[in-house]
């Protein structure tokens, strides 16, 4: 069936410092992404989507940019914060008719 | 008052034993999902429903079962309770296009 995967488990990044956390999807169907962030004890929360029809999305210190050609998808923050700390999801959906499916997630580590 | 109430929020059973978890919100969306988490797995959909009257097996329904009472409540249910069901429960609800989903707080799952 087709997945959502992630490149790394584990990021560690100084505060201050830019992140970034890849995603690989495999179904080039696909046409709406969303980033969640989810923080210790807590759900899943909705970071910043974007439609197949776009490249990049900016919201506030996050970027998202969608590459269809190697169908790679990637989270960017900028300037870190200790409060960034927690496992970034990507999940992707397929069609209206159909549930998102969520990549494994990556654990972002923030270090003062 | 949250969007996506989960009840009970952790749960201790045994081998065998029925146990239903219940999940209500208030967003006013006809798409619930039930969703399991275990670590490096991220999040498995288990079964969903786009309106009262659908039920859809997900990705893992096997030992699973839901119902769905109300256009706001969700039920889940292990019919009988086996220990490599023990896991972090999410339930969520998405817009009628299926997009954002909002997720609740989870209910953590052991069984014994």
């Amino acid at each position: 069936g087709e997945s959502v995967g992630l490149h790394l488990p584990t990021l560690s990044v100084q505060e201050g410092d830019n992140s970034i956390i890849n995603c690989a999807y495999s179904n080039s169907a696909s046409d709406y992404f969303i980033w969640y962030k989810q923080e210790s004890g807590k759900g899943p929360q909705f970071i910043i989507d974007i439609r197949s029809n776009m490249d990049k999305r900016q919201g506030q210190r996050v970027t998202v940019l969608l590459n269809k050609t190697v169908k790679h998808l990637s989270l960017q923050i900028a300037a870190t914060q200790p409060g960034d700390s927690a496992v970034y999801f990507c999940a992707e959906n397929l069609s209206g008719n159909t549930p998102l499916v969520f990549g494994k997630g990556t654990r972002l580590s923030v270090i003062a | 008052d949250a969007d996506v109430t989960q009840t009970p929020r952790n749960r201790i059973t045994k081998t065998g034993k029925r146990i239903m978890l219940e999940c209500s919100q208030t967003k006013g969306h006809d798409r619930m999902y039930w969703y399991r988490q275990d670590p490096g797995l991220g999040l498995r959909l288990i079964y969903y429903s786009f309106d009262v009257k659908d039920i859809n097996k997900g990705e893992i329904s096997d030992g699973y079962s839901v119902s769905r009472q109300a256009q706001a409540k969700f039920s889940l249910s292990l019919e009988s309770a086996i220990p490599n069901q023990t896991a972090l429960y999410f339930c969520a609800t998405s817009d009628p296009l299926g997009t954002e989903a909002f997720f609740g707080q989870g209910t953590r799952l052991t069984v014994v």
